[in-house]
């Protein structure tokens, strides 16, 4: 069936550094979103990719959406503790409108 | 931005007995919401999608029997875990989008341990 999934699981970086999380569907995408979890907290939309290669920047985080539409990255500039949680991509699950499938998510933590 | 509730925020009960979790959309209206399930450390797991006046749809492998799902009207989404099993413990998340939107608004999620 349809997979998204995503690398790495785990990121433990200390602030300053960059991060970035990989997301790669078994199928290709109309579209692409992108979620933060924070601990114990519930998932909250960043933004939505529609376009193949598109790349979108919401200041210290850049998204980019493959050419296949069947890949996506987030990457985030010079960590700051703020930036902890889980992040999710997720796309649209078969053409059933709203249905989404998410990535395994890739948790960041942030070493001040 | 538009906003989800739920309730409770957590629940214990006894294995056996039925839970009712309510989810609401407080300031738009929602023909769709869906239900997901989430076990630490773990992904959001599409349970089922909640349609306005019609039954609900389930994803493969969720039992219908036994997460009753109602959506009596444009605001309220209702999930009933009925005859709960430990196996059934985890944090359960609903979310709607607002019209003609993509985004989806997710409700602060209600955990539930059953005993």
């Amino acid at each position: 069936g349809q997979q998204v999934m995503q690398i790495p699981q785990y990121q433990h970086v200390q602030e300053g550094e960059d991060f970035t999380t990989y997301c790669n569907s078994s199928t290709t995408l109309s579209n692409i979103q992108w979620y933060k979890q924070r601990p114990g907290g519930h998932p909250v939309f960043l933004i939505q990719l529609v376009k193949s290669g598109e790349v979108k920047k919401q200041k210290r985080l850049t998204f980019q959406f493959g050419e296949a539409k069947k890949n996506s990255s987030l990457h985030i500039t010079a960590t700051q503790t703020t930036d902890v949680g889980t992040y999710f991509c997720a796309g649209p699950l078969g053409n059933q409108g709203g249905k989404l499938i998410f990535g395994q998510g890739t948790e960041l933590s942030v070493k001040p | 931005g538009a906003v989800v509730s739920q309730h409770p925020s957590w629940v214990i009960c006894k294995s056996g007995t039925s839970v009712k979790i309510e989810c609401r959309s407080l300031d738009f209206q929602a023909t769709t919401m869906f239900w997901y399930r989430q076990f630490p450390k773990q992904s959001l797991m599409l349970m089922a999608t909640s349609n306005e006046g019609s039954k609900a749809t389930y994803e493969q492998g969720v039992e219908k029997d036994k997460f009753l799902i109602n959506h009596a009207s444009l605001t309220l989404s209702t999930l009933t875990v009925t005859s709960a099993h430990p196996e059934d413990s985890s944090f359960y998340i609903c979310s709607a989008s607002t019209p003609g939107s993509y985004e989806q608004y997710f409700g602060p999620g209600t955990r539930l341990t059953v005993t």
